[in-house]
């Protein structure tokens, strides 16, 4: 398949920790990448590759993968976390790129 | 500073050709570099259009390749898409990405444009 799932929406109260998920059979060959797009902004990337942080991202996110999942963790979730999440990655043969549905956090 | 600018028309009419350019400022189009085009209709997800390389090697959104041009302009440090035979389906914002491809096994898109909007409309 070379479809990433991600669940539609998910909450976490202020300061708790969440994670949200990305599932596809191609995420066995590659690892994912996770952007933030805040409502009327462009999507900016938060975690890529082996867990690593674009400068200027907050230590309290953080990624891992195991077998067909991805994760994107936010230890202790600011109200300026709030936003939608999307997972990127590539198809079995890399020369497609797929997104997932994306995940509406909110943070209560 | 990396920065990428989307430009072209906002409304374009059924049938007709959607065409975007996209300015790179603060790096070379010749760089190790994917440039990419991603959209996202109102109120929906991304999705990948595609992205070229300077050498003009080019991938495509299966569903979208029948209809789709990446094309590249060193000259002018631009890249470009064509998108023909458009519908009510295509009016989304547009974006253009950069890529990296960090080791063989993951890539990821560092900078986005600021994306435009482009309605298709009569």
């Amino acid at each position: 398949s070379s479809e990433l799932t991600q669940d539609p929406a998910v909450s976490v109260a202020l300061g708790q920790t969440v994670r949200i998920t990305c599932q596809g059979d191609s995420l066995r060959n590659f690892y994912a990448s996770w952007y933030q797009q805040k409502p009327g902004q462009a999507p900016t990337l938060v975690i890529y590759g082996h867990n690593y942080r674009p400068s200027g991202i907050p230590d309290r996110f953080s990624g891992s993968t195991s077998g067909d999942a991805a994760s994107l963790t936010i230890t202790g979730a600011q109200a300026e976390d709030e936003a939608d999440y999307y997972c990127y990655s590539r198809d079995s043969s890399a020369d497609r790129g797929i997104f997932g549905g994306g995940t509406r956090l909110s943070v209560l | 500073q990396v920065q990428l600018q989307e430009s072209g028309p906002g409304l374009v009419k059924p049938s007709g050709t959607l065409s975007l350019t996209c300015a790179v400022s603060g790096d070379s189009i010749t760089s190790d570099k994917w440039w990419s085009w991603v959209r996202q209709p109102p109120g929906k997800g991304l999705e990948w259009i595609g992205e070229i390389f300077h050498t003009g090697s080019t991938n495509y959104n299966p569903s979208l390749k029948s209809r789709v041009t990446i094309s590249v302009d060193k000259s002018k440090n631009k890249f470009s898409l064509n998108l023909n035979s458009v519908t009510a389906a295509d009016t989304a914002v547009y974006y253009c990405v950069s890529g990296i491809w960090g080791g063989s096994d993951w890539y990821f898109m560092d900078i986005w444009g600021k994306g435009t909007t482009v309605a298709v409309s009569s």
